[in-house]
């Protein structure tokens, strides 16, 4: 089956500096890459997605880059703010058929302000 | 719309008990999956219904069960729990037959064994 890791699993900044969260994953028919934001208390929502047909994907101070032949992709936050601060989550899925998205085990996001 | 509702919200159970918790998907979602989410674990993926069949299915102990009726409401049961079962338990609903549809969360119900 699908496995996907996920580091840093804790990441602190100040604010106003970028932030990058990466992943990797390992069946190469994944083809869906969404990520999720937790907050404390609260629960998972997605914030962006990318699928394998494209490379990068922005979304105001978020954007997602796939390498599909390196079986990576990432997410960047650029001009952090403390509401940034969360848990984020990776995973990987593929379109069609009955596919559930296998996470990351997470990233703790804080941003000092 | 109203989102994914998930009953109760906290549960404190004995070593030993079983305990059944609830999701309400969104209106009109058909697909149900359940996650373990611990510290440090991230989301352990228990199990997905689909048209009240389990369509996939994790890597837990047979002690989790689910169901899923025919409204698209879930239930998941946990039996004889041990300690090791307390955690968060998201359950998650989307509304397409095929992968790549958003997951939307519950609030989760958080489960203490003791």
């Amino acid at each position: 089956g699908e496995n996907v890791e996920q580091h840093p699993s804790t990441l602190s900044v100040q604010e106003g500096d970028s932030a990058v969260i990466k992943c990797t994953y390992s069946d190469s028919a994944s083809n869906y890459f969404p990520w999720y934001k937790q907050e404390l208390g609260k629960r998972p929502q997605l914030i962006i997605d990318i699928r394998s047909n494209v490379g990068e994907k922005k979304d105001q101070r978020i954007a997602v880059t796939l390498n599909k032949t390196a079986k990576h992709f990432s997410l960047h936050i650029t001009e952090t703010q403390p509401e940034d601060s969360a848990v984020y989550f990776c995973a990987a899925s593929r379109m069609g058929g009955s596919y559930i998205p296998t996470f990351g085990r997470g990233t703790s996001l804080i941003v000092h302000p | 719309k109203a989102g994914v509702t998930q009953t109760p919200r906290y549960l404190i159970k004995t070593r030993g008990q079983q305990v059944t918790l609830s999701c309400s998907p969104i209106s009109g979602h058909r697909s149900v999956s359940w996650y373990q989410q611990t510290p440090g674990q991230g989301l352990q993926f228990l199990f997905e219904y689909f048209s009240e069949t389990q369509r996939n299915k994790g890597n837990f102990p047979g002690r989790f069960s689910g169901r899923q009726f025919s409204n698209s409401r879930s239930e998941m049961n946990v039996s004889t729990l041990e300690l090791g079962d307390s955690a968060l338990y998201l359950c998650a609903s989307s509304s397409v037959v095929q992968g790549g549809a958003e997951a939307f969360f519950g609030q989760g119900t958080r489960l203490t064994v003791v």
